[in-house]
C-alpha cells in the first residue's frame, strides 16, 4: 500500500507570494493533519481534518489555510509568504481513531527568497 | 505550560543501550509518543503508551509515568542505523505537541 504522498517534494517562492502544497493520504484513513518543522525543531502543529472537517487549528496566523477533499486528499495554503515561513512542511494521516499514530509524508521542503 | 522537554544530544557506541528521556508539564495528554526522524527524511512512528508502564517493541520500548510527567525510549543493541533525531510527542485530544527532539549518534 502507498503511504502518505505529497507534492510538490521542493519549491522555492519569493516573499509575498502564495503557495498551495498537496497530500494524500494512506488509504482509508480519514484524518489529515499538517505540521511545521524548521531545521533543528520538533514538528509544530498548523491543522488537522477529519471527514473533510477541521478538527483543530494551531497558533499559525490567518495566512494559513487548508482542506479536505471527499477523498481524503488535503491541501495546505500559504498567503503573502514570508522568509520565515521557510520550512518542511509535513503532512501526516490518521484512522482519527484515539490515539492513533500518525503517519508523516515525505514532506515539502519549502523556500522563501 | 505545554513544554515537552528532551537533551538535545546524545552519544553511545554501537551494541550498547540507550536511554532517552522525555519529561512534561502538562496534564491532559491522552497518550505519549515516540518518532525517529533521520536527517532529510519524515518522522516515522516508534510506539506509544497510554497507560503506565512499559511497552516493549523488539530493540525498542518505552515508559510511561503519568503522574510524574516522564517517559523515556530505551534503544537496546545499537545499531549506526539508529543514528537519527528521537522525537517525543504528547498527544492531546487531536494535536501532537512534539518536542524539540534528541539527536542520537551512535558511534563504532
Amino acid at each position: 500500500d502507498a503511504g502518505v504522498t505529497q507534492s510538490p517534494t521542493h519549491l522555492i517562492k519569493t516573499r509575498g507570494q502564495q503557495v498551495t502544497l498537496r497530500c494524500s493520504p494512506i488509504s482509508g484513513h480519514k484524518s489529515v493533519s499538517w505540521y511545521q518543522q524548521v531545521l533543528g525543531q520538533g514538528p509544530q502543529f498548523i491543522f488537522q481534518y477529519y471527514e473533510k472537517e477541521e478538527r483543530g487549528r494551531g497558533n499559525f496566523p490567518d495566512r494559513f489555510s487548508a482542506r479536505q477533499f471527499p477523498n481524503y486528499s488535503s491541501e495546505l495554503n500559504v498567503n503573502a509568504l514570508l522568509l520565515g515561513d521557510s520550512a518542511l512542511y509535513l503532512c501526516a494521516s490518521s484512522s482519527g481513531q484515539d490515539n492513533s499514530p500518525l503517519h508523516f509524508g515525505n514532506g515539502t521542503r519549502l523556500t522563501v527568497t | 505550560g505545554q513544554n515537552i522537554d528532551q537533551p538535545t544530544e546524545m552519544t553511545a557506541t554501537e551494541g550498547a543501550i540507550v536511554q532517552i528521556n522525555c519529561t512534561y508539564q502538562t496534564s491532559g495528554f491522552n497518550g505519549l509518543f515516540w518518532y525517529q526522524q533521520h536527517a532529510g527524511e519524515a518522522p516515522t512512528f516508534l510506539s506509544y503508551n497510554v497507560l503506565d508502564g512499559l511497552e516493549e517493541k523488539g530493540r525498542f520500548s518505552s515508559f510511561l509515568s503519568r503522574s510524574k510527567g516522564y517517559s523515556y525510549l530505551l534503544l537496546k543493541e545499537l545499531q549506526m542505523k539508529d543514528s537519527a533525531s528521537y522525537l517525543c510527542a504528547g498527544l492531546r485530544t487531536y494535536k501532537y505537541i512534539f518536542g524539540t527532539g534528541t539527536r542520537l549518534k551512535v558511534l563504532a
